[in-house]
This record gives structure tokens, C-alpha cells and sequence, in this order.
């Protein structure tokens, strides 16, 4: 089955700098990659996904990469607000059916 | 958008007791839902996907007759912990798939509820 490694596990940055977290996935044939954004005792939210037939998407401060031949995908968070402090989730669907496999989790913090 | 409605949010009780989880897609029919598993400052565990009509499908090592799922309609799945132990406490989060035309962005889309967090005494 699929697996997904996500890192790092924890992300400490100032605020109004980067945050970058990475994921790798096992299948190959694997088409749909989402992030998730947990905030304490919630449900994961929905922050952005992608496609296999893109390589890029962004939405306003967030962006995701897909590198298919690596079998990679990452984050990017740019000018950070301490809201943004959360456990970010990646995961890995394919075309066998809608069955997420998630990451590890990345516990970002964001100082003020 | 899509709301995944998930009740109660938070329950104890004693060992040897049942407890009921609802799952609700409030504005939209979802044939299949998905019930996760999360641990303190774990990730989340798929435990089985709910079809509506249908029995479960449940994924390998979760027990079927101690966590019984019934998907009676296309607006409600439910989860019934039966005998539950401390072991069993857990954040326990459901999900269902928003198809196009629905909220959706597309195929595969999944809105989460809020979960539901269970103390076995």
C-alpha cells in the first residue's frame, strides 16, 4: 500500500519568514496530494491540494510543488503569521479509490 | 462550502459501555464516508470507509465487531465503539467525499469533521 513520510516533524520559525515541509509518497500511482491544517482538538481543514497533472499551485501565501518522478511534494508557507501555528498534514490518494494516506504530521510554530 | 457535521464532540464514559459517533454531511450526500483514528500528537489512522447501503470495508487489524459502522442513509454514517475499554480512548474523526458540483474541487476531496473525543473510564 501507500506510504507517505512526511518531515520535519517539528517546524519552529519567526514570524514573516518561510516554512517549508516535505513529503515523499511510495506509489507511483498515486494522483492527488492534499494538506491539511489541524489547530488543537479540531478536525483537519483543507488548505490547498494538487494534482498529478500539475506541477505547481499556490493560493495567496500557500503553495505546493509535485515532483512525480521523485515522488515528492512539499509545502510552502511564505511570510508566516502566528495563526499559522498548527499540525500541517500531507497525504497521498490514488486512482484505486478516494482512501487518503496521511503524513507524520509537521508541528509548525510560528514566533511572534 | 461542504460541512461535515460530527457529534457528540466529546464523550466519556465507563469501561464496558457502547458510545455512538454521528457523522452528518450537512449540505451535500455522501455516499462514502471515512472514519480515522487519531492518538495524542499522532497522525491520523483510516479505520474504515462507510457505504452507504452497504457493509464497511475496514482496514486490516481494526476489529469490525467492536467498531460497527452503519451508513443508513447518504447524509449520516455512524460509528458505535461496543465494549469500549481505555485502550479505545482516542480522537476519532470522520470524513466524507465532496463530489463535483457539491463544494468540491473535484474527485477525491475529502471534508473532515471535527471529531470526537472519547475517555474510556
Amino acid at each position: 500500500g501507500e506510504n507517505v513520510e512526511q518531515h520535519p516533524s517539528t517546524l519552529s520559525v519567526q514570524e514573516g519568514d518561510s516554512a517549508v515541509i516535505k513529503c515523499t509518497y511510495s506509489d507511483s500511482a498515486s494522483n492527488y496530494f492534499p494538506w491539511y491544517k489541524q489547530e488543537l482538538g479540531k478536525g483537519p481543514q483543507l488548505i490547498i491540494d494538487i494534482r498529478s497533472n500539475v506541477g505547481e499551485k499556490k493560493d495567496q501565501r500557500i503553495a505546493v510543488t509535485l515532483n512525480k518522478t521523485a515522488k515528492h511534494f512539499s509545502l510552502h508557507i511564505t511570510e508566516t503569521q502566528p495563526e499559522d501555528s498548527a499540525v500541517y498534514f500531507c497525504a497521498a490518494s490514488g486512482a484505486a479509490g478516494n482512501k487518503l494516506t496521511f503524513g507524520g504530521g509537521t508541528r509548525v510554530l510560528v514566533k511572534p | 462550502g461542504a460541512v461535515v457535521s460530527q457529534h457528540p464532540s466529546r464523550v466519556i464514559c465507563k469501561s464496558g459501555t457502547s458510545v455512538k459517533i454521528e457523522c452528518r454531511s450537512l449540505d451535500f450526500q455522501a455516499t462514502t464516508m471515512f472514519w480515522y483514528r487519531q492518538f495524542p500528537k499522532q497522525s491520523l489512522m483510516l479505520m474504515a470507509t462507510s457505504n452507504e447501503g452497504s457493509k464497511a470495508t475496514y482496514e486490516q487489524g481494526v476489529e469490525k465487531d467492536k467498531f460497527l459502522i452503519n451508513h443508513a442513509s447518504l447524509t449520516l454514517s455512524t460509528l458505535t465503539v461496543t465494549s469500549a475499554h481505555p485502550e479505545d480512548s482516542s480522537f476519532y474523526i470522520c470524513s466524507a467525499r465532496v463530489g463535483p458540483g457539491q463544494g468540491g474541487s473535484g474527485a477525491n476531496v475529502l471534508t473532515f469533521g471535527a471529531g470526537s473525543r472519547l475517555t474510556v473510564l
